[in-house]
C-alpha cells in the first residue's frame, strides 16, 4: 500500500520560499500524477499543483505565478516550492497521489503544518 | 476556471437518519474521455482528508454501501442512507477537469 510523507521546515519567514518534499513508499511513482493541496487553519481544502511523473505539470491558476512542483524518481520523491509566501500561505500542506487512469487522490500524507511568521 | 459549490454547509443529523449534500459546478464536469470528473472526499477529526467517492458514483475501496453519490452534468448529490457516528466531519467534492478544485465543504455532526 502506497504511504506518503511529507517534510520540510515548519516554519518560514514572510517574503521567503517556502520548500517541501513528499517522500512515496510502496510503490513507485511511475503511471501517476501526484499533487500538492493545502489547508488554512479553519478554511476548506485548496489544490495547489499537480505533476506526472515523468515531468508535466499543471498549477492552480491563482498560484501559479509564485508555485514550482518538480518531480525526483530516483528517491521517489516530489516537491513543492512557493515564493514569496505572506501569512495568507500559513496552512496545513498534504501531498497525495492524483489520478492514475481511475480515481483521484485516493492516498494522502499526514500533512505538514507550515506558518508563516518573522 | 470552474467553481464548485456545496449546500449546506452543515447539517446536524439524528443516527440512523439519512443525509444529503448538493454539489453544483459552474461548468459540465463531462471531460472529452468519457468520464465525469467528479469526486468526494471525507475530513474526519484530525485525519487526513480520504476518498470516498469517485467518477460521481463509485465506492471507493473500503467505503461502506450507505455511501451513494448520483448527478451528471453540473449537479451532483452525496447521500448517507444512514448516517453513523463515525461519518462525521467535513465532506468536500472536486472536480478534476484539467485543474482540481474543492468545493467549501460540508460539516456533518450528530444531533
Amino acid at each position: 500500500q502506497v504511504q506518503l510523507q511529507e517534510s520540510g521546515p515548519g516554519l518560514v519567514k514572510p517574503s521567503e520560499t517556502l520548500s517541501l518534499t513528499c517522500t512515496v513508499s510502496g510503490d513507485s511513482l511511475s503511471g501517476f500524477f501526484w499533487s500538492w493541496i493545502r489547508q488554512p487553519p479553519g478554511k476548506g481544502l485548496e489544490w495547489i499543483a499537480y505533476i506526472y511523473y515523468s515531468g508535466g505539470a499543471n498549477y492552480n491558476p491563482s498560484l501559479k505565478s509564485r508555485v514550482t512542483i518538480s518531480v525526483d524518481t530516483s528517491k521517489n520523491q516530489f516537491s513543492l516550492n512557493l515564493r514569496s509566501v505572506t501569512a495568507a500561505d500559513t496552512a496545513v500542506y498534504y501531498c497525495a497521489r492524483d489520478w492514475g487512469g481511475t480515481t483521484v487522490l485516493d492516498s494522502w500524507g499526514q500533512g505538514i503544518l507550515v506558518t508563516v511568521s518573522s | 476556471d470552474i467553481v464548485m459549490t456545496q449546500t449546506p454547509l452543515s447539517l446536524a443529523v439524528t443516527p440512523g437518519q439519512p443525509a444529503s449534500i448538493s454539489c453544483k459546478s459552474s461548468q459540465s464536469l463531462l471531460h472529452s474521455d468519457g468520464k465525469t470528473h467528479l469526486y468526494w472526499y471525507l475530513e474526519k477529526p484530525g485525519q487526513s482528508p480520504q476518498l470516498l467517492l469517485y467518477g460521481v458514483s463509485n465506492r471507493f475501496s473500503g467505503v461502506p454501501e450507505r455511501f451513494s453519490g448520483s448527478g451528471a452534468g453540473t449537479d451532483f448529490t452525496l447521500k448517507i442512507s444512514r448516517v453513523e457516528a463515525e461519518d462525521v466531519g467535513v465532506y468536500y467534492c472536486m472536480h478534476a477537469i484539467d485543474v482540481r478544485a474543492f468545493g467549501q465543504g460540508t460539516k456533518v455532526e450528530i444531533k
